[in-house]
């Protein structure tokens, strides 16, 4: 079936460093990738998607390249701020069947 | 426009008791789908409803279910309720349903809490 396996948190990093959160997953056919966000309070947002392979998603400084090759969808981000402090999910969408989502990570920036 | 609204946002019940939660999807979404989130074991997928029909169904017990109505609002109900349903339930929206590739819009999610 399904699955996407992400990197277990907490992840802590001070304001204006590199991120990365590793994502990678087993499917069928060709899934299309997505990043969520959930902020203190909220609901999921999605961040980013991309739907085909070496194809790029970004928003917001956020990136994540679709690779085929390792089944891999990492998600970076240059500068971090405090703001950015979330949990993020990564997702896959594949055939007739609903989102799967890895476990989330946490992500606390401090300043 | 007005985004995916849950009510209530908490809730405190005690084990055999029985819940009610409430969804109301973003105008024009004729989707809502329910998601269970614990920190052990993720979101999971409970169930989706479209346009009033139960079309997808997640792998949990019988206890678990829900509806849609004529305008798209949807309920969830918890039966028998037991220490491990305590989690965060989101509810989603979208347009085309969970099968096709389109965004789903989630609520801010009911707290629900078992003692």
């Amino acid at each position: 079936g399904n699955s996407v396996t992400q990197m277990e948190g907490p992840v802590t990093l001070s304001e204006e460093a590199f991120l990365t959160i590793n994502c990678t997953y087993t499917a069928t056919g060709y899934p299309s990738l997505f990043w969520y966000v959930q902020y203190p309070g909220e609901g999921l947002q999605l961040l980013l998607k991309a739907t085909k392979a070496d194809d790029k998603g970004s928003n917001k400084g956020f990136e994540a390249t679709y690779r085929k090759e390792t089944t891999s969808f990492h998600l970076e981000k240059g500068s971090v701020q405090v703001s950015d402090s979330a949990v993020y999910f990564c997702a896959l969408h594949s055939g007739n069947t609903p989102l799967v989502f890895g476990k989330g990570t946490r992500l606390s920036v401090i300043a | 426009k007005a985004g995916v609204t849950q009510t209530p946002r908490y809730l405190i019940k005690t084990r055999g008791q029985q819940v009610t939660l409430s969804c109301s999807p973003i105008s024009g979404h004729r989707s809502v789908s329910w998601y269970q989130q614990t920190p052990g074991q993720g979101l999971q997928f409970l169930f989706e409803y479209f346009s009033e029909t139960q079309r997808n169904k997640g792998n949990f017990p019988g206890r678990f279910s829900g509806r849609q109505f004529s305008n798209s609002r949807s309920e969830m109900n918890v039966s028998t309720l037991e220490l491990g349903d305590s989690a965060l339930y989101l509810c989603a929206s979208s347009f085309a349903g969970v099968r096709e590739l389109n965004e789903q819009f989630f609520g801010p999610g009911t707290r629900l809490t078992v003692l």
